[in-house]
């Protein structure tokens, strides 16, 4: 599986919009990036996906680099009910079986300042 | 939204006992479905992958007689800890995909506390 790199933690401010980078330099062409995330003593929780172009939705937005070798998820303005382990993963889109699995690294914690 | 659901939240137990743990995919047809282990302060880490009517697919070190997942219909799996130990409290996870591409979605999570 293509691996991704997250910084262990960050923090932001409540109503300030929050960048959360994820690199993933040995990514393929068929991967999509997903991200999730999950709150304590929860199961995770799906903000979005792409492949190539920029992509928004409710939750949040997610810019995706050219050379698709990185990519950030975009918390608009951060709520304390924001803060979670945000998981960057790459999925292959073609594969079945395995390769369209999601498998989880160690993530980004997000801490929300009041 | 897509919804799926785990049952139960919570289970405490004696040794030895086996416990069972559904998961539903409340709003879609899962062709697919997934069980992961959490220990605390770790990751999710996958255990096996289901399809419906078929036998389960463990990851290397996951010991299929120990976890038996049954996958009988496309919106039901289930896990039963067989025996289960102390070493075996965690928090399993469930999820379920429609088809290939589509986001996985996840339940709230089994917590199992072993005596």
């Amino acid at each position: 599986d293509a691996k991704t790199t997250q910084p262990n933690s960050m923090e932001s401010n409540e109503e300030e919009p929050v960048h959360l980078p994820c690199n993933h330099s040995t990514i393929s062409g068929t991967d999509y990036i997903h991200w999730y995330r999950q709150l304590p003593s929860q199961g995770p929780e799906y903000v979005i996906h792409g492949l190539t172009s920029n992509v928004n939705n409710r939750m949040a937005s997610l810019a995706i680099a050219e050379d698709r070798k990185s990519s950030t998820l975009i918390l608009h303005r951060a709520t304390l009910r924001d803060a979670a382990v945000y998981y960057c993963i790459l999925r292959d889109a073609v594969g079945g079986g395995s390769q369209g699995n999601l498998i989880f690294g160690k993530g980004t914690k997000l801490s929300v300042k009041p | 939204g897509a919804v799926v659901s785990q049952h139960p939240s919570r289970v405490i137990c004696k040794s030895g006992t086996s416990v069972k743990i559904e998961c539903r995919s409340l709003d879609f047809q899962a062709t697919t479905m997934f069980w992961y282990r959490q220990f605390p302060k770790q990751s999710l880490m996958l255990m096996a992958t289901s399809n419906e009517g078929s036998k389960a697919t463990y990851e290397q070190g996951v010991e299929k007689d120990k976890f038996l997942i049954n996958h009988a219909s496309l919106t039901l799996s289930t896990l039963t800890v067989t025996s289960a130990h102390p070493e075996d409290s965690s928090f399993y996870i469930c999820s379920a995909r429609e088809r290939v591409g589509q986001p996985q979605h996840f339940g709230d999570g089994t917590r199992l506390s072993i005596l």
